[in-house]
Formats: structure tokens, sequence, C-alpha cells
């Protein structure tokens, strides 16, 4: 079955480091891959997402190239800020399922 | 714009006690899905479904039961309330549209179970 496997945390940065959460993927089909945030209290928001190989998701300096040959999808960001810690999930999306697969999610802590 | 709204925000039950959570959205989506998210497993999927009239089972459903009359409503039944099931309820609705298969969640329900 489809499945998603993210790096496990947490993460613990200082500010303006390099970030890099990785994700990789089983799915049959050619799934949308997504990855999503969630802020303490909240529910989950979406961060970026891809829809086909290759394509890049970005949003707030956050990107993500979906790879289709080695089954990817890992989170980048130049320069990480205090107000990214959360818990960050990757998803990945197949029609012919109508389901959602998450992974376990990741914790990101910045330190200032 | 509400989106998806769920109540209540807290819940606190006994052993035994059943209960409904409630999940409502104006986007007119035809996918609604419930997950519980526990420490270090993520979201599991509990039910889902694709329109009104039409529900399936998602990862585990056990203990636990819906129902889709309208588009809008997708409720949670617990029918007898066990602490295995403490633990945070996320509501999510997305579109049909291939090409923008975004879901919206709800910000949770974090019910006890004592």
């Amino acid at each position: 079955g489809n499945s998603v496997t993210q790096m496990e945390g947490p993460v613990t940065l200082s500010e303006e480091a390099f970030l890099t959460i990785n994700c990789t993927y089983t799915a049959t089909g050619y799934p949308s891959l997504f990855w999503y945030v969630q802020y303490p209290g909240e529910g989950l928001q979406l961060l970026l997402k891809a829809t086909k190989a290759d394509d890049k998701g970005s949003n707030k300096g956050f990107e993500a190239t979906y790879r289709k040959e080695t089954t990817s999808f890992h989170l980048e960001k130049g320069s990480v800020q205090v107000s990214d810690s959360a818990v960050y999930f990757c998803a990945l999306f197949t029609s012919g399922t109508y389901k959602y697969i998450f992974g376990t999610g990741t914790r990101l802590k910045v330190l200032a | 714009n509400a989106g998806v709204t769920q109540t209540p925000k807290f819940q606190v039950l006994k052993t035994g006690q059943s209960m409904t959570l409630q999940c409502a959205q104006d986007m007119n989506h035809e996918y609604m899905s419930w997950y519980r998210q526990d420490p270090g497993m993520g979201l599991r999927l509990i039910h889902y479904s694709v329109g009104a009239g039409i529900t399936d089972q998602g990862e585990v459903p056990n203990g636990y039961n819906v129902s889709r009359s309208t588009t809008e409503d997708f409720p949670l039944r617990l029918l007898s309330a066990a602490p295995s099931q403490t633990s945070v309820y996320f509501c999510a609705s997305s579109s049909s549209d291939r090409k923008n298969t975004e879901a919206f969640f709800g910000q949770g329900t974090r019910l006890t179970v004592v």
C-alpha cells in the first residue's frame, strides 16, 4: 500500500541555519505530494505542494522538489527563523484511493 | 470563509460513554475525512467520505461510526468510549478537482477518556 516515511525529530537548529527534512514515499500511480505545517494547538495548514514529477513547490522560503526517480520530496529552507518552530508533515494523495497518507511528522525547534 | 469547523474543542468522557464530534465545511468539498493524531504516530485515517451518502473505513475505524447525509456535515460518533481513544481528532475536507487536492483541516478536538 501507499506510505510516507519522514525523518524523525525533533530537529533543533539555530536561527538562520539551513533546514532539510527528508521525506520518501511509496505509491502506485502518480500521487500528489504535500508538506503541511502544524503550529501548537492548531490544525494542519498546507505549506506547499507538487502534483507531478520534477515540480517544485515553494512557500514562505520553503521548497521541495518532487523526485520520482528517488521517490522523495525533501523539505528545505535556507535560513530558518524562530517562527518556523512547528511540526511538519509530509503527505501524499492519490485520486484513485481518495485518501491522504501522512508521515509521522517532524518537530522543528529553532533557537534564537 | 469559516472553512472547516469542528466542535467541541475539548471533551472529557468517562469510559463507556458515547458522543458525537461535529465537523462542518462551507467550501462545497466532496471529500471529507476524520483523523486521529497520537504522539509518534502522525495522523491516522479513521473514516472518509467521497460524497453525500458514501462513507468508507480508513486505517483505524474500530469503535467509530460516521454518516454523510449532506455535503457540508460529517459527524464522527464514538459508540462506547475507551481510554485508547484519548487523542486529538481532526476533520479535513478537500475538492475532487485533481488540480486542487489541498486538504483543509479543522482546529481539532482534544478528547480525553477517563
